[in-house]
């Protein structure tokens, strides 16, 4: 099955810097890439994706990028605000698979 | 409702006991999964259902867990002989499309002691 590894597990950036997330993924017939916001106490919503025939997809001040040759895929947020703090989640699904694959994770946390 | 909707949104238990979570996902929604998250890790499989039916029941951690979706709605996770290492929050989400967004509920919080 897919293996997917989110890092850092722990992010810290003051206010109006940028944050990067990475993940890997190991299933190269993943073809659908989200990223989910998970904060405290709170169901993760999804804030962007991307799916395979896409290297870069942006929204606002969230883009995320994906390498296929690599099998990875980035999340960035540019000025970063203290309402940006939360856990944020990859994940990765493969068209012949039933499940979204999640990463384990990112703390970010925005210094105001 | 317009969102994915799970009961209860806490649940303590004692060890031993029956355990019935339920979710009520977005209306037109086939496709229905039910994760489980324990404290800083993300979001585990357990089961996927499309319709009535489930596709997918690899995740679940052993046979005291079971869920079902009679009429391809609402689902509900069972979990017989509860056990401590069962204390997770216990995700629901549903898609229009398996490989769609996933929209979550605010997860039921499974507490066994």
């Amino acid at each position: 099955g897919e293996n997917v590894e989110q890092h850092p597990s722990t992010l810290s950036v003051q206010e109006g810097d940028s944050a990067v997330i990475k993940c890997t993924y190991s299933d190269s017939a993943s073809n659908y890439f989200p990223w989910y916001k998970q904060e405290l106490g709170k169901r993760p919503q999804l804030i962007i994706d991307i799916r395979s025939n896409v290297g870069e997809k942006k929204d606002q001040r969230i883009a995320v990028t994906l390498n296929k040759t690599a099998k990875h895929f980035s999340l960035h947020i540019t000025e970063t605000q203290p309402e940006d703090s939360a856990v944020y989640f990859c994940a990765a699904i493969s068209p012949l698979g039933n499940q979204f694959y999640f990463g384990t994770g990112t703390s970010l946390t925005v210094i105001p | 409702g317009a969102g994915v909707s799970q009961t209860p949104s806490n649940k303590v238990t004692e060890k031993g006991k029956y355990v019935e979570l339920r979710c009520d996902p977005i209306s037109g929604h086939t496709a229905l999964y039910w994760y489980r998250q324990s404290l800083g890790q993300g979001p585990e499989f357990l089961i996927y259902f499309q319709g009535t039916g489930a596709a997918d029941d690899s995740g679940l951690p052993n046979d005291r867990f079971f869920a079902v979706r009679p009429e391809g709605s609402v689902s509900t996770l069972k979990i017989q002989r509860t056990e401590r290492g069962d204390s997770a929050v216990y995700l629901c989400a549903s898609s229009y499309l398996r490989t769609g967004e996933l929209f979550f509920g605010e997860g039921s919080r499974l507490t066994v002691l």
